[in-house]
C-alpha cells in the first residue's frame, strides 16, 4: 500500500526566500500530483509529474520527480505573501486504478 | 463551467440521524471518489466509483455508503452519524486512462456532528 510523507508539516518563510517541500512516498508509485489549498477552499491541481526526472514549473514553483529515491520536491523561489496555502502531494500505485493516496499537507506561511 | 458540485456545504447533523451529501459533475468523468480531510491527517479516501453501477471502498469506508446510478452523480450516505464523522468532505473526479488520474475537486461540505 502506498504511502505519502511530507515535510515540513509546517513552513514559515520570509518573502524573498527561497524553500524546498519534499515528498515521499513508499512504493512505486507512476505518478506524481500537487495540489494547493487555500484556507476554507477546495484544492486545485498545480502540476502532474508522470516520470522519473520530470520538471514543472509555474510561476514562483517548481516541481520535480525522482522515482528511484521515491522523492517529489516543490521548490518556492523569491516567496510572496499570495504563496501562502497548505500544498499536498499524493501519489497513484501502479496498481491502484485512479486512486490517490495524499500527503499530511505542508502549511506554508509567508510573512512580509 | 460547473465542474464537480457539493451539496451541501454545511449540515449540523446530532448523533444517530442519516444524511446524504450529494455530488454531480458535469465533465462525463468516470471516476468518482469522497474524501474527508481532517487536521493533521491528509484527505482520506472514503469509498469511491470507476463508473456507473461500480463502486468500492477506500481507506475508510465504515459508517458510509454510496451509490453510482449514473456517470453524473455520487452521493455519500452517512447511516448514523457520529461526532467521529465530524470533517469536511471532499468529492472528486477524474477520466480514467493511462495518462490520467488528475483529481478535480468539489467546494467541500463542512459536516459539524454534535
Amino acid at each position: 500500500e502506498l504511502k505519502v510523507e511530507q515535510n515540513p508539516l509546517f513552513l514559515s518563510m520570509q518573502e524573498g526566500k527561497n524553500y524546498t517541500i519534499y515528498c515521499n512516498y513508499s512504493t512505486t508509485s507512476d505518478r506524481l500530483y500537487w495540489y494547493r489549498q487555500d484556507p476554507g477552499k477546495s484544492l486545485e491541481s498545480l502540476f502532474v509529474l508522470l516520470s522519473n526526472g520530470a520538471v514543472k514549473q509555474e510561476g514562483r514553483l517548481m516541481a520535480s520527480l525522482d522515482t528511484k529515491a521515491r522523492l517529489s520536491t516543490l521548490h518556492i523561489t523569491a516567496a510572496v505573501h499570495d504563496l501562502s496555502a497548505t500544498y499536498f502531494c499524493a501519489g497513484k500505485g501502479e496498481t491502484s486504478g485512479s486512486r490517490l493516496t495524499f500527503g499530511e499537507g505542508t502549511q506554508l506561511t509567508v510573512n512580509p | 463551467n460547473a465542474g464537480v458540485t457539493q451539496t451541501p456545504k454545511f449540515q449540523v447533523l446530532k448523533t444517530g440521524q442519516s444524511m446524504t451529501l450529494q455530488c454531480a459533475q458535469d465533465m462525463n468523468h468516470e471516476y468518482m471518489s469522497w474524501y474527508r480531510q481532517d487536521p493533521g491527517m491528509g484527505l482520506r479516501l472514503i469509498h469511491y466509483s470507476v463508473g456507473a453501477g461500480i463502486t468500492d471502498q477506500g481507506e475508510v469506508p465504515n459508517g458510509y455508503n454510496v451509490s453510482r446510478s449514473t456517470t453524473e452523480d455520487f452521493p455519500l450516505r452517512l447511516l448514523s452519524a457520529a461526532p467521529s464523522q465530524t470533517s469536511v468532505y471532499f468529492c472528486a473526479s477524474s477520466l480514467r486512462g493511462p495518462l490520467t488520474g488528475e483529481l478535480f475537486f468539489g467546494e467541500g461540505s463542512r459536516l459539524t456532528v454534535l
